[in-house]
Formats: C-alpha cells, sequence, structure tokens
C-alpha cells in the first residue's frame, strides 16, 4: 500500500526564515507533486518532479526529489506572510495519485 | 486555460437521500479523479478514471459509486448518504502526458444531515 508522509504537518515560523517540508513516500514512482491550497480554496499546482534529483524554484519555494530516498522536500527561503498555505505532496503509481495530509504553514508578520 | 468545474458548491443532503456530484472538464484529459477532503486527513482518493466506462477504486471507495460515460464528465454517486459522508469533494483531471499533473475543480461541500 502507498503511504505518503509529510512532516511536520504545521509549521508557523517567523518572516524571513528559513525552513523545509519534508515528504517520504513508501514505493518506487516517477512522479511527485506539490500543490498548495489556500483557506476556502481549491489546490493549485506548484511543482512536478520527474526524475531523481529534479529540483524546481519558483520565487522563494524550492522542491527538490531523491528518488532513491523515496523522498522530496520543499523549502523556503526567507519567508513571507503571503506563503501561509496549506502544502500537500502528492505521488503518482500508475496513474493513482495519493496526497500526504499536507503542512500547514503559518507565517507570522 | 484547464477548467474543471463542479455543479455544486454546496449541497445539504439529509441521511438516505442519493447525492449526485457532477464534474466537467474542457480540457480531453483521459484520467478523472474524485477525492474527499477533510481535516487532519489530507486528500483521499476515492475512485479514478482513466478512460470513458472505465473505473478505478481508490483507497476509500466504500459507499460510493461514480459514472464515466462521457470523457469530459465524471460523476460521483452516494447511492445513500450517511453523515458520515459530510465532507469537501473534489475533482480533478490530469492528461496522460509528461507531467501527469492534476487540475482541480473549486470542490464541493456535502452536508449530510
Amino acid at each position: 500500500e502507498l503511504k505518503v508522509e509529510q512532516n511536520p504537518l504545521f509549521l508557523s515560523m517567523q518572516e524571513g526564515k528559513n525552513y523545509t517540508i519534508y515528504c517520504n513516500y513508501s514505493t518506487t514512482s516517477d512522479r511527485l507533486y506539490w500543490y498548495r491550497q489556500d483557506p476556502g480554496k481549491s489546490l493549485e499546482s506548484l511543482f512536478v518532479l520527474l526524475s531523481n534529483g529534479a529540483v524546481k524554484q519558483e520565487g522563494r519555494l524550492m522542491a527538490s526529489l531523491d528518488t532513491k530516498a523515496r523522498l522530496s522536500t520543499l523549502h523556503i527561503t526567507a519567508a513571507v506572510h503571503d506563503l501561509s498555505a496549506t502544502y500537500f505532496c502528492a505521488v503518482d503509481i500508475d496513474d493513482k495519485i495519493i496526497f500526504g495530509k499536507g503542512t500547514r504553514l503559518h507565517i507570522l508578520p | 486555460d484547464v477548467k474543471v468545474t463542479q455543479s455544486s458548491r454546496y449541497l445539504v443532503k439529509r441521511t438516505g437521500e442519493k447525492v449526485f456530484l457532477e464534474c466537467v472538464q474542457d480540457m480531453d484529459h483521459e484520467n478523472m479523479f474524485w477525492y474527499r477532503q477533510d481535516p487532519g486527513l489530507g486528500l483521499r482518493l476515492i475512485y479514478f478514471s482513466y478512460d470513458v466506462k472505465m473505473k478505478e477504486k481508490g483507497d476509500i471507495p466504500e459507499g460510493y459509486s461514480v459514472s464515466r460515460e462521457k470523457k469530459e464528465r465524471f460523476s460521483l454517486i452516494l447511492e445513500s448518504a450517511s453523515t458520515n459522508q459530510t465532507s469537501m469533494y473534489l475533482c480533478a483531471s490530469s492528461s496522460l502526458g509528461l507531467t501527469g499533473e492534476l487540475f482541480f475543480g473549486e470542490g464541493s461541500r456535502l452536508t449530510v444531515l
């Protein structure tokens, strides 16, 4: 059974700080996704990671994938309040896409 | 832009009622998905479909069924709604292309009384 675990599930941090969200999964996968969800809204795609060693960056967010370790990270650099949201990783196994429980990120001004 | 439209944003139903949640996508995507989202549990996959008339069970299919008669439309059916099916339901679609990225609808919040 595929399991996708995110850590931490809740994170409160000060503006300007750096932090990393971790996503571990239990079965070999070729594709990993990161999504963002704002309160009361649906999910918005952030990153698609397709191969071992893939790294993608958008603004203050950077995602990476290590398929051998079955680990992806989402790194936040110099956090700003606008990044407050819930972040989900998701793993694709034969077109079945399974999500982690999400990391609720609260950035304090 | 990809558009995934869910027919109802908010529904209130009574226990035992039959409930239909409709989802339509306009990008000719092969794959369509139904998830439910509950606080602290993230998104859980109910069913997905990779082609017309094809369906696969997700992690929590009990109490649900689906229908995909046309490529653009994927319906979630609660044959006899129960209070523990009160939730946010999210529909998504994706193509068979390289990324397989999901595009989500706005969600349907169902309350079963």
